[in-house]
């Protein structure tokens, strides 16, 4: 079985400052990895996804995110942060080959501090 | 072109008596799953239909909750009877094939008193 782990559940950055937030993974396979993000009453938006193929991943909003088998980690970065990034991020796992039943992480609530 | 849509996005309701929760997936999407937030924790998945056969319901917690998804378009999500434990926020997600990206819908709050 897989299992993702979200290291703080708050983050605070200052506007422009690095985002750094964290997810390591549990699983027995290869695992598909992802980032989703929501924002206040919306649902959650995919802002990238691993699939075994290049191990640093572009997304949405200026976010990447590495693959680093040796440390089952996919931590989520943007070098400099902005008030709209203010929102609960999402890690999640999917083994198979597809996307069908995601895990999720218990989800990090990032502020944007002025 | 419209997203996943969910119905209510709130409801109240005391312990003992039944709720029904509906999603419409995006058009077209054959895929539709029901994930769960419940207390601030991790989402966990429910179930995953496949138009309108079930293809995967190992999440499903017990048999107070039932999912159906009648011609393959929307779906509904019935707990009876709801107890306090299943306040939480219930999503909906459809995707236009099994290894497709899944598209989520805002969500419907569910508070069990």
């Amino acid at each position: 079985a897989q299992s993702v782990t979200q290291l703080g559940s708050h983050v605070s950055v200052s506007e422009g400052a690095l985002v750094l937030l964290r997810c390591n993974y549990s699983s027995s396979v290869p695992p598909y990895l992802f980032w989703y993000v929501q924002y206040p009453n919306q649902g959650l938006q995919l802002l990238l996804k691993y699939t075994s193929a290049a191990t640093l991943v572009k997304g949405i909003n200026g976010f990447e995110a590495e693959f680093k088998k040796s440390e089952t980690s996919f931590h989520l970065t943007k070098p400099s942060a902005h008030m709209s990034d203010a929102a609960e991020y999402f890690c999640a796992v999917s083994v198979g080959g597809s996307a069908r039943q995601l895990t999720f992480g218990s989800g990090t609530q990032l502020t944007v501090l002025p | 072109e419209a997203g996943v849509t969910q119905f209510p996005s709130h409801s109240v309701i005391e312990k003992g008596q039944t709720v029904t929760l509906r999603c419409d997936p995006i058009s077209g999407h054959d895929n539709l799953y029901w994930y769960r937030r419940v207390m601030g924790k991790e989402i966990k998945f429910l179930l995953h239909f496949v138009k309108e056969s079930k293809q995967d319901e190992s999440g499903m917690p017990n048999n107070r909750f039932l999912a159906e998804r009648t011609g393959g378009t929307y779906s509904t999500l019935k707990v009876q009877p709801a107890e306090l434990e299943d306040s939480g926020v219930y999503f909906c997600a459809s995707s236009q094939d099994v290894a497709g990206k899944q598209f989520f819908g805002p969500g419907t709050r569910l508070t069990v008193l």
